[in-house]
């Protein structure tokens, strides 16, 4: 079974761009969420999607978006980058929103300039 | 304020060493508590526990929970360079969340 799969897998921009992120959750899989990682604060909850609605929000400003489609397929959005939103963009999916283990992808790296 | 506190934050063994990871937390929402492995990318999942006392275990890979003294432990016994990696812990939430929140993890190096 494939597992999740992100695109782009390395990215760079540059401050005020706008940028979006896709992954594929594994087949089967309709809860898909979001976690940002840097090296100060870890690993930090974005959003999580099931069943094309936002179930839940992490801590983040507006600038940070999301959207699940029919596919359970995920995109994330950031608007008006900043030098702080470098970091390792990381999706995880799981088979419903009922069960906590979830499965991650190999993340995008995003650099802003 | 949920906290999920790992320790020791970097450890530094031989081959065929025992280690022992420690992960405590406090949240106000518990459900599991999970150990992931990170490597150079992806954290790995290893082992997802729910009820206090009952060890999983995976090869040499062994963990159990706590639920009265909040706190989880990750065995590896018979180390090999191959586990070397950030091993890190979470809790996931009641039903009608997935968020899971994260320890800062703990970096495991392994030396031949």
């Amino acid at each position: 079974k494939a597992g999740v799969t992100q695109t782009p897998r390395y990215l760079i921009k540059t401050r005020g761009q706008q940028v979006t992120l896709s992954c594929s959750p594994i087949s089967g899989h309709r809860s898909v969420s979001w976690y940002q990682q840097t090296p100060g604060q870890g690993l930090q909850f974005l959003f999580e999607y099931f069943s094309e609605t936002q179930r839940n929000k992490g801590n983040f400003p507006g600038r940070f978006s999301g959207r699940q489609f029919s596919n359970s397929r995920s995109e994330m959005n950031v608007s008006t980058l900043e030098l702080g939103d470098s970091a390792l963009y990381l999706c995880a999916s799981t088979r419903t929103s009922e069960r906590n283990e979830q499965f991650f992808g190999p993340g995008t790296r995003l650099t802003v300039l | 304020e949920d906290k999920v506190v790992q320790s020791p934050l970097s450890l530094v063994v031989h081959e065929g060493d025992t280690v022992t990871l420690n992960c405590s937390y406090e949240v106000t929402n518990f459900r599991s508590l999970l150990w992931y492995k990170q490597e150079k990318k992806a954290p790995t999942f290893l082992f997802m526990l729910t009820s206090s006392g009952i060890e999983k275990k995976s090869g040499r890979l062994s963990s159990i929970l706590d639920k009265k003294e909040l706190f989880s432990i990750l065995n590896i016994t018979a180390t090999q360079t191959g586990d070397s990696a950030i091993y890190l812990c979470a809790v996931g939430p009641q039903t009608g969340a997935n968020n899971l929140f994260f320890g800062t993890g703990t970096r495991l190096t392994v030396i031949p």
